[in-house]
């Protein structure tokens, strides 16, 4: 049955640093997503993505966070200078329509120290 | 804005037990709701999506039925399993938006 993947599957960084979180999306769909869990906390949205551009954001995608699709199968999310409250995991989805299931990944734990 | 809620936020039942997990939200104008499945230290299992013109949907010993007026979803869960233990969130699309509404889960345990 077709995945989202992500890698790695957990990351630690120091504060400041800069990181790069990878997903490849299931190759029919369409429309990608990265979400973020804080320990304890609900699972947040970050920012949407369709047709190599950002569609919907929400505040927390302040100007340290970017995405990229460089190529036919990868989607990106870079934090350029990390912070503790930073720390979280960040879950990838996909879907093949605005109105259709979502698939998530099994998420990148990011620990900044 | 969007707020979903999940009610009771920790459940333990006994194997092969029913048992009936809440959600609601604030906003009836939605797409969709679907639920998830989460263990521990682990990503989002999908089971289930509705959409705003159905009631419910059913996928084996999972039933989840939509209210969309009241804003509210009910996930039906037969002849629970100690396999069925996790946490459970459901989630809403609201209507001209691409992204997804969390509640804070319900964490089931199944004794055997």
């Amino acid at each position: 049955e077709p995945e989202v993947t992500q890698t790695p599957s957990h990351q630690v960084t120091q504060m400041g640093q800069e990181v790069i979180l990878r997903c490849v999306p299931i190759s029919n769909h369409l429309y990608f997503y990265w979400y973020r869990q804080i320990l304890g906390q609900k699972v947040e949205f970050l920012v949407s993505f369709y047709n190599n551009e950002i569609s919907e954001k929400s505040e927390i995608f302040d100007d340290q966070f970017s995405v990229e699709r460089p190529d036919g199968s990868n989607f990106t999310l870079k934090i350029r200078s990390t912070k503790l409250e930073d720390s979280a995991m960040y879950f990838c989805a996909s879907t093949t329509d605005m109105n259709t299931e979502a698939f998530f990944g099994q998420g990148t734990r990011l620990t900044v120290v | 804005k969007q707020e979903v809620t999940q009610i009771p936020a920790a459940l333990s039942v006994p194997e092969g037990e029913n048992l009936v997990l809440n959600c609601s939200f604030t906003d009836s104008a939605i797409y969709n709701l679907q639920w998830f499945r989460q263990d521990p230290g682990k990503g989002l299992t999908s089971l289930l999506l509705i959409q705003s013109s159905q009631r419910e949907q059913t996928s084996g010993r999972l039933n989840a039925s939509l209210d969309k007026s009241s804003g509210r979803s009910t996930l039906y869960i037969a002849a629970s399993q100690p396999g069925d233990s996790a946490t459970y969130l459901c989630a809403v699309r609201p209507t001209g938006a691409n992204n997804l509404f969390f509640g804070t889960g319900t964490r089931l345990t199944v004794i055997p």
